[in-house]
This record gives C-alpha cells, structure tokens and sequence, in this order.
C-alpha cells in the first residue's frame, strides 16, 4: 500500500545532541510537510518542500532544519535539542495542491521525540 | 492568518448525529477548509474538504455557509470508534505570500455507549 513512513517512530536524544527523523513516501506526491505537535495541542507546521523548493514558516526556530534529497525522502534535523522540543513531529505529504483536490495532506504516523 | 475556533470537547452517543462548528472569521478568498480526524498516538486523517455550500462523502458532510466566515462537520450515527480529536483546516499555501495552513485547536469527542 501507498503510504508515508516514519523512522522511527520513538526517539530519545540527550540535550543538545543533534537527532535528526526521516520520512519516506510511496505515493510520489511533490510536497512534503514537516509538522510538530506537542502533548493535546494542534499540528504547528514548520516547513515543506514543494518538490526541492524549501519553504519556511516564520517562526520556526533556527535550529530545525530540513534535507530533501529525492522525491521519496524528507529529513527534518534539529541541531541542538531543548527539553522545549519534546513533542511529535509528523510527516505528511500532499500532491501538487494546484489539482482539483487542493492538497489533501496524507500523514504518516509520527516520531515520538523525548529530550533528556 | 485564518485564525480557527472550535469547541474544545463534545460528547455523544452512539448512533447519534454530531455536528462540530469552526469559526475562521478572517478567512481569505483562496482559502480551503479541510477536516482531519486524529486518534492517540496517529497521524491526523484527511476526513472532507470544501469551500463553499455542501460537500459530502461516505463519511462526512461539510457545511459551509455563504459568508464562508464558519463551517461544520457533520457525523452522522456516530460509533465508538468515532472518538478522537476532530482538527479544522483553513489556509491555501499556494496563493501569493504564502499564507500557512493553520489548524484550529481541534475538538475532543467522546462517543459513550
């Protein structure tokens, strides 16, 4: 089955000690979407990648950084983990939102970050 | 940015119909509104999608009123296995700026036997 993946689905990293999650497709979709969601709050999008086109929101912070180095796989880095970071971090991905069905997101499971 | 507002919880019983309202008053003309479903520990799940009036599917209606500045999702004869947190989406990235998708706070709901 078409599907996003997730690797792995928990991740523990010590303060400040670089970690970096991995997203992988099959549905050969061009945008990819990372998003982070801490405990009973909503998904706050960090970035995505229309193809290799990297797009920012404004207020991620500086230490989250993203690789996109084929269609099928995404990397979301984040360079110096605070306990702040805690959270799930989830992978989505949609086709060219300019079709008809507007880029309905198709999730992946998630990574599970705890920071020691 | 469209900010959204939903109810934080909802309760209901099985087989009844439940029907969860969320406000996105600054709503821009290219926006969507979409719906996603998350259960504990998953990834959320695309449920509908519309801009205007009414969309259905095998799972969902969407209303979406005429002044589009609100919509509500429709479940009708809801189960158990309905329970999850219900997420309202508004935002199209694709219009000039580049305005985020944003979603709302997302609503409990509790299906009881």
């Amino acid at each position: 089955d078409a599907m996003v993946i997730q690797n792995p689905r928990y991740q523990v990293t010590q303060f400040g000690k670089p970690v970096t999650l991995s997203c992988s497709q099959t549905l050969n979709h061009n945008v990819m979407y990372w998003y982070q969601q801490k405990s009973s709050q909503a998904p706050k999008l960090l970035f995505h990648y229309y193809d290799k086109d990297f797009n920012n929101e404004a207020d991620t912070p500086d230490n989250f950084q993203s690789r996109r180095p084929n269609t099928s796989f995404c990397f979301l880095d984040i360079r110096s983990p605070g306990l702040g970071d805690a959270a799930m971090y989830l992978c989505a991905t949609s086709r060219d939102p300019r079709a008809p069905a507007r880029g309905e997101q198709f999730f992946g499971p998630g990574t599970r970050l705890t920071v020691l | 940015l469209a900010k959204t507002t939903q109810p934080i919880s909802m309760d209901s019983y099985e087989g009844q119909e439940v029907n969860i309202t969320c406000s996105h008053n600054n709503i821009a003309t290219n926006d969507y509104i979409t719906w996603y479903q998350q259960f504990p520990s998953q990834g959320p799940r695309f449920i509908i999608q519309g801009y205007k009036t009414k969309v259905t599917n095998e799972v969902a209606s969407l209303f979406i009123p005429a002044d589009r500045k609100s919509s509500t999702l429709s479940l009708p004869r809801v189960s158990l296995s309905d329970t999850a947190v219900y997420y309202c989406l508004v935002g199209d990235l694709w219009n000039t700026g580049r305005r985020a998708l944003t979603f709302g706070s997302g609503t409990r709901l509790q299906v009881q036997p």
